[in-house]
């Protein structure tokens, strides 16, 4: 079993959609979680830190729940600049980081 | 300054060469990593370094020697390689090891390794 696995995806979906992806994780001792987008051919970039609490950035929610080890990114109303790769991050305390195999979206018109 | 530069962006090395990859972040960070990613997969670790020092080797070949002068560079020296090293390789650094929350990484744009 892969320490951390996501949907496989890929997601096509209209502007204006609501979409979400899940990821789980395997580790219980991972400390901190993540959400990073990759453009085709650039580096990941970070979209957002994912607490318990869960957080919210714009039309960007992230939730984590530690009793049953998964994490979710929601975007709302989809833009078509939000055609990317999504990967999930989870990290150890000592500073390990394992990445998912990404969830590809592509917003259509 | 909120930037990893990476330098070369491209580079093309025979299997006998030896070249340097070379990483440099001027935010402070304490944490610096090398990744490894081929196409379609995510970012493999390779090396961590924490305050100058190597604290992570994912068992790397010894083909691939990271060095970390100071806190502001990251070199990743190569010799030898094969063409099944060919792949995108990232640096990034994060403001102290462990947890990285919550800024998570700043990765710098890659060097595009081809071993021919």
């Amino acid at each position: 079993r892969k320490e951390v696995e996501q949907d496989p995806g890929p997601f096509n979906v209209p502007e204006g959609a609501t979409v979400a992806f899940n990821c789980t994780y395997s580790n219980s001792a991972s400390q901190s979680f993540f959400w990073y987008r990759q453009d085709c051919r650039k580096e990941p970039k970070l979209l957002m830190s994912v607490y318990s609490s869960g957080n919210e950035d714009g039309r960007f929610t992230a939730q984590l729940n530690r009793a049953s080890q998964y994490i979710s990114l929601l975007i709302r109303d989809s833009k078509l600049s939000d055609s990317a790769t999504y990967l999930c991050v989870v990290n150890t305390n000592a500073g390990k980081s394992t990445f998912g195999d990404g969830t590809t979206l592509t917003v259509k018109p | 300054d909120t930037e990893v530069t990476q330098t070369p962006k491209h580079l093309v090395m025979g299997m006998t060469n030896k070249k340097s990859l070379k990483c440099e972040q001027h935010m402070g960070h304490r944490a610096m990593y090398w990744y490894k990613q081929k196409a379609k997969k995510p970012p493999e670790l390779m090396f961590v370094y924490s305050y100058e020092k190597l604290s992570i080797n994912e068992s790397v070949p010894s083909r691939f020697s990271p060095e970390c002068p100071n806190s502001s560079l990251l070199n990743l020296h190569l010799h030898a390689l094969q063409p099944e090293d060919s792949a995108l390789y990232l640096c990034a650094s994060s403001q102290v090891p462990g947890t990285a929350y919550p800024y998570g990484y700043t990765f710098g744009s890659g060097t595009r390794l081809t071993v021919v």
